[in-house]
């Protein structure tokens, strides 16, 4: 059984930083590309960032370029979102997502960014 | 960037009746590859998404088959035949041709 477990969600300042690592287990990991998606407070879903699965290519929202950086550590099966320079506009549930058409979700893990 | 424009944004529907959901994209969906990556999500209330659908037409493994999708270029439908309580919740059709874009989402209701 597919399983992603999220963690490292919080309360932050604008302007502050966090990371978010999402655990995979129940597949073979090192074979999928990995994403983030989000989900502001009573909002619709937005992609945040996609890693495939050597790590060779990484693609972000526009919205985030330049802030966010994604990551993956196949021998432990975590992909990980460094978040920089975080904005109120940020607050979501992030949610970690398997294979590049997203066929697997976890349960999500919630950031709020305020001050 | 390719936008996905879902209608309608609210749908009500009486138990047993059938329901269609509307999905247009700003630039045709079709990958280098040849295949066509637009895929349908349910999220219910208080759950994280499941996906329902996977290259236009293709039933995740567990999805009833009251659900279908189809369509080409740029316009999509999914159908929900024979509607059951289980199925309320908000649906988004997403295309991952051209990196990825999600539609603004459909709410199911019964009516």
């Amino acid at each position: 059984e597919v399983q992603l477990l999220e963690s490292g969600g919080n309360l932050v300042r604008p302007g502050g930083s966090l990371r978010l690592s999402c655990e995979a287990s129940g597949f073979t990991f090192r074979t999928y590309t990995m994403n983030w998606v989000r989900q502001p407070p009573g909002k619709g879903l937005e992609w945040v960032s996609s890693i495939t699965n050597t790590a060779t290519t990484t693609f972000y929202a526009d919205s985030v370029k330049g802030r966010f950086t994604i990551s993956r550590d196949n021998s432990k099966a975590t992909v990980s979102l460094q978040m920089n320079g975080l904005r109120t506009e940020d607050t979501a549930v992030y949610y970690c997502t398997k294979g590049a058409q997203f066929g697997d979700w976890g349960q999500g893990t919630p950031v709020i960014v305020s001050s | 960037d390719v936008v996905m424009t879902q209608s309608p944004l609210i749908l009500p529907v009486t138990l047993g009746q059938s329901a269609s959901i509307s999905c247009t994209s700003s630039q045709s969906l079709v990958f280098s590859d040849g295949n066509i990556y637009l895929n349908w999500f349910q999220q219910r209330p208080g759950q994280s998404p499941r996906r329902l659908i996977y290259k236009v037409s293709n039933r995740d493994s567990g999805v009833p088959d009251r659900f279908s999708g189809s369509g080409s270029g740029t316009d999509f439908t999914l159908k929900i035949t024979r509607v059951e309580p289980e199925d309320v919740g908000v649906y988004y059709c997403m295309q991952g041709s051209h990196k990825y874009t999600f539609g603004q989402g459909t709410r199911l209701e019964i009516k």
